[in-house]
């Protein structure tokens, strides 16, 4: 099985600051036949399903907004959210979608400083 | 719109058996694969398996098989995980998620807690 692992574990970020989550992957998810990282990224509210926010590992979903953005290749990965908002407040967690199990990161919850 | 509409709460017993079920709409049934993923409470995320709407054929995380059936009826645009000899430990809440071609998860249901305790 592919091992995902976040850090940090929890981050706290200041309204309009940058936040930065990493993800790395315990073997490659670049796909050598179409050049596609396997790499997806969801956000999940308290009392909510988790909602896709990139897919490919910098493709954002529809209607999310363009302060999340995400990037890397092979192994390593990040999130960044540009400037933090109020609703921004969420666990956060990546996926490799390359082989089954569909392994998940641990999560990275992010609050407001 | 695409939804995916769960069934209740569940509480069973150690050793009894549940089956969750998820009720698609708002797409061509067969369009995507069902996914099931499980959350126990302040837990990640874990994938249990997957069911393909047009085969109906199966892949399960090794941690699940043969503990857990993925099924799926194209009439009534449903999909169903089945879950035997439950212990306290899967005490959590179920989730069901579409997957296409490429595998992430699109759309999930609302979640299915199901509380095993005797």
């Amino acid at each position: 099985d592919i091992v995902m692992t976040q850090s940090p574990v929890s981050l706290a970020v200041s309204l309009g600051e940058r936040a930065t989550i990493n993800c790395k992957s315990s073997q490659s998810v670049l796909s050598s036949s179409n050049n596609k990282n396997y790499l997806a990224w969801y956000q999940q509210k308290p009392g909510h399903p988790p909602k896709l926010l990139i897919y490919w590992a910098s493709t954002r979903d529809y209607g999310v907004p363009d302060r999340f953005s995400g990037s890397g290749s092979g192994t390593d990965f990040t999130l960044s959210i540009s400037s933090l908002q109020a609703e921004d407040v969420a666990l956060y967690y990546c996926q490799q979608y390359y082989s089954t199990p569909k392994t998940f990161g641990q999560g990275t919850k992010v609050e407001i400083k | 719109q695409v939804q995916l509409v769960q069934s209740g709460a569940e509480v069973k017993k150690p050793g009894a058996s549940v089956k969750v079920s998820c009720k698609a709409s708002g797409y061509s049934f067969s369009s995507y694969d069902i996914n099931w993923v499980r959350q126990a409470t302040g837990q990640g995320l874990e994938w249990m398996g997957r069911v393909n709407p047009n085969s109906g054929n199966t892949v399960y995380a090794q941690k699940f098989r043969g503990r857990v059936t993925i099924t799926r009826d194209t009439s009534t645009t449903t999909a169903s995980m089945e879950m035997s000899s439950l212990k306290s430990e899967d005490t959590a809440i179920y989730y069901c998620a579409t997957s296409g071609a490429a595998g992430y998860s699109q759309h999930w249901g609302q979640g299915t807690q199901v509380t095993v305790s005797s």
